[in-house]
């Protein structure tokens, strides 16, 4: 069965530090999405992607964040000078269709823990 | 905005006691609910959903959920838990934005 496959599943940072998540979507998926939950919280959306450019995000997605899918497979998501707020599981998923209509499949998160 | 409630932060149940996790939504329009399950180290994945039609959903693996209009709620249920329904179980929504918003999920821990 396809997946979504993330890594790393766990990456350790010190504050201030650059980290970028890896994500495989499915491969005939044309829609992307991050999401974070930080412990005890509620799943958030981060952002959407499709046909190579952001289709929707969230206020939490400021200019600290950043996404790009480099080579055709993966999908990235890029935190830029990371502080302690940003510890938190974030999943990928991906969809054949846009996420109003279709199915969303989850990758099993990265846990970023920062210093 | 849409937002999602879930009211029930943690249950504890014996295996083949019934289960009722509440979903409470808020927004105006058409919506479209879904609920994900996430079992130990893997991945959210999708339990059911309701679009239109039947209002009562059934899902895999026993589940149920029914679309109540009128109290803007979506409660999953299952007859008689397993010891493998141990999970987090979330709940969400899309109506006025096409991207799904969550709950914070219910974690449920079922006894042998």
């Amino acid at each position: 069965e396809p997946e979504v496959t993330q890594t790393p599943s766990h990456q350790v940072t010190q504050m201030g530090q650059e980290v970028i998540l890896r994500c495989v979507p499915i491969s005939n998926h044309l829609y992307f999405y991050w999401y974070r939950q930080i412990l005890g919280q509620k799943v958030e959306f981060l952002v959407s992607f499709y046909n190579n450019e952001i289709s929707e995000k969230s206020e939490i997605f400021d200019d600290q964040f950043s996404v790009e899918r480099p080579d055709g497979s993966n999908f990235t998501l890029k935190i830029r000078s990371t502080k302690l707020e940003d510890s938190a599981m974030y999943f990928c998923a991906s969809s054949e269709q846009g996420a109003g209509t279709g199915e969303l499949f989850f990758g099993e998160g990265s846990r970023l823990t920062v210093l | 905005a849409q937002s999602v409630s879930q009211h029930n932060h943690h249950v504890i149940l014996s295996e083949a006691a019934s289960l009722e996790l509440g979903c409470n939504y808020s927004y105006g329009g058409t919506v479209n609910l879904f609920w994900y399950v996430q079992y130990p180290g893997q991945h959210l994945q999708l339990l059911l959903k309701y679009f239109s039609g039947d209002p009562l959903v059934k899902g895999i693996k026993g589940f149920e959920a029914e679309f109540i209009k009128s109290k803007f709620s979506f409660n999953l249920r299952k007859p008689s838990v397993q010891w493998s329904d141990t999970a987090e179980y979330f709940c969400a929504v899309n109506g006025g934005s096409y991207i799904p918003t969550f709950g914070r999920g219910t974690s449920l821990i079922v006894h042998p």
